[in-house]
C-alpha cells in the first residue's frame, strides 16, 4: 500500500488567497513530482525535485512554486490563486534504479471561485 | 524525447467481455513499461510492470507483454467485470530521462452488467 499522502482532498477557496497543498511520502523516495489533472483525464508535469534543494519546473507551465527542504514533504503554494487554477492535483514519488515505479497520493480537488 | 501513445475511450464492454487497450511508446533509452489504473476520485495505483523486453506484467486478471520490437505494451483482460471501470493509463520510466515518468493520455473504460 502506497505511503504517501496529500491533504486536503478538497478545497474551496476565493479569488487572490494563497494557498498550500501538502504532499507527504514514508518511502524515503528521492523523486517527487506534481501533476495537474484536466477533465479529460491527462497528466500534466508541473513541478518535479531529484532530491532535497532540488526543484524544476515541469512540461505544463504554472503560477504554481514548490520546495523540498526534507525528503518526505513537498508542498506546493499559490500565491494568489485563480479560477483558472480549479483542477485536480496529484502528487506522486519513485525511487530509483530498478524501482522506478510512481506511487500517488489520493489528489486535492482545489475549485477557486 | 519520450512519448506513450494509448488509445482513445471510452472503451464501453459488457461484462465478460475480451478487454485490450492499445499503447505503443518510444523511448531513447531502455524504459520499464507500467500500466495504472485511477478509480473515480482517487489517484493513480500501480497494476502492473515489466523493466525488460519480453516480460509479462500481470495483475488481478490484467496482463501485459513488453514488446521491444512493436515498440507495445498493451493491455488485456480477459473476461472483464463492472468493477473494472476506471480510467487506465500507460507510462514508461526511461533511465536516460533520469526515469521521470511518462504518461499516456488515458483511456476510460466502462463495463455495463
Amino acid at each position: 500500500e502506497a505511503d504517501i499522502y496529500q491533504t486536503p482532498r478538497y478545497l474551496v477557496i476565493g479569488t487572490g488567497k494563497k494557498i498550500t497543498l501538502e504532499c507527504s511520502q514514508t518511502m524515503g523516495h528521492d523523486k517527487m513530482y506534481w501533476y495537474q489533472q484536466d477533465p479529460g483525464m491527462e497528466l500534466h508535469l508541473i513541478h518535479y525535485s531529484y532530491g532535497v534543494n532540488s526543484t524544476e519546473k515541469g512540461d505544463l507551465s504554472s503560477e504554481s512554486t514548490v520546495s523540498r527542504i526534507r525528503t518526505e514533504h513537498f508542498p506546493l503554494t499559490l500565491e494568489s490563486a485563480r479560477p483558472s487554477h480549479t483542477s485536480q492535483y496529484l502528487c506522486a514519488s519513485s525511487g530509483s534504479l530498478g524501482n522506478t515505479e510512481a506511487f500517488f497520493g489520493q489528489g486535492t480537488r482545489l475549485t477557486v471561485v | 524525447g519520450n512519448s506513450v501513445t494509448q488509445m482513445e475511450g471510452p472503451v464501453t464492454l459488457s461484462e465478460e467481455a475480451f478487454l485490450t487497450i492499445n499503447c505503443t511508446y518510444t523511448a531513447t533509452g531502455y524504459p520499464s513499461l507500467f500500466w495504472y489504473v485511477q478509480y473515480p476520485g482517487e489517484g493513480l495505483q500501480l497494476l502492473l510492470k515489466a523493466t525488460k523486453a519480453d516480460d509479462k506484467g500481470s495483475n488481478k486478471g490484467f496482463e501485459a507483454t513488453y514488446r521491444k520490437e512493436t515498440t507495445s505494451f498493451h493491455l488485456e483482460k480477459g473476461s472483464v467485470q463492472v468493477s473494472d471501470s476506471a480510467v487506465y493509463f500507460c507510462a514508461l520510466s526511461d533511465p536516460r530521462g533520469s526515469y521521470i515518468p511518462t504518461f499516456g493520455r488515458g483511456t476510460s473504460l466502462i463495463v455495463h452488467p
